[in-house]
């Protein structure tokens, strides 16, 4: 069973940059896309963006020109970073892994995010 | 971009059936994935495909899907049900590139 656990800084100061790494352990690590989702405090999730086992990415375009995700196979992780922050940024940060399926009965598909990490709460504040 | 709409907050009383919706464009091309989200903890996947239920979620918890609308029914909620719940696909307007969450549907059980 995939399990993933996520380290990293917590608390920032406005225009540094958030560097997040996520561990994979348990499964196969090309069966997931591998997936970084925040939450800012009492709001709901956003995705920030994915990356697969080849390196290739998607993100989310209102965060775009800050975001990088890279990955590691050798070591089975995935990273994000995030540059210039701002208060608005604080939230809580997961990694999540997630499967993109097809439902050819049904003519269509589904996504799932079915193994999470537990959270790293980062705070931007001067 | 496409959006997925829930309604904010839903209450049913204990032991009875409440029904979460969740609306968008892209819900003609993927059938939702539902997350359930207590305080402080990471979501939980509860359900995902035509109505499939991960190991360990109770039976009471199911799904459908009906043109741009999805829904996740609780069936005799009880109280360890309160919780945020949150849908997700991807965005089929940008090629399936990107992932779209719901805003959240805060459930209490009175």
């Amino acid at each position: 069973q995939v399990q993933l656990q996520q380290w990293g800084a917590g608390l920032l100061k406005p225009s540094e940059t958030l560097s997040l790494t996520c561990a994979v352990s348990g499964g196969s690590f090309s069966g997931h896309s591998w997936t970084w989702i925040r939450q800012p405090p009492g709001k709901g999730l956003e995705w920030i963006g994915e990356i697969n086992h080849s390196g290739n990415t998607n993100n989310n375009p209102s965060l775009n020109s800050r975001v990088t995700i890279s990955v590691d196979t050798s070591k089975t992780q995935f990273s994000l970073e995030l540059s210039l922050l701002t208060a608005a940024d604080t939230a809580v940060y997961f990694c999540a892994g997630g499967r993109k399926v097809t439902v050819p009965a049904a003519n269509k598909y589904y996504y799932v995010m079915d193994v999470w990490a537990q959270g790293t709460t980062v705070t931007v504040s001067s | 971009s496409s959006e997925l709409t829930q309604d904010p907050a839903v209450s049913v009383a204990l032991g009875q059936t409440v029904t979460i919706t969740c609306q968008g464009d892209s819900l003609r091309g993927y059938f939702a994935s539902w997350y359930q989200q207590k305080p402080g903890q990471a979501p939980v996947v509860v359900m995902y495909g035509e109505n499939k239920r991960p190991s360990g979620i109770p039976d009471r918890f199911s799904g459908s899907t009906s043109g741009n609308t999805a829904s996740l029914t609780i069936t005799a909620a009880q109280a360890e049900d309160e919780a945020d719940y949150y849908c997700n696909s991807r965005d089929t307007t940008t090629n399936h590139l990107h992932v779209i969450f719901g805003g959240g549907t805060k459930l209490t059980v009175l």
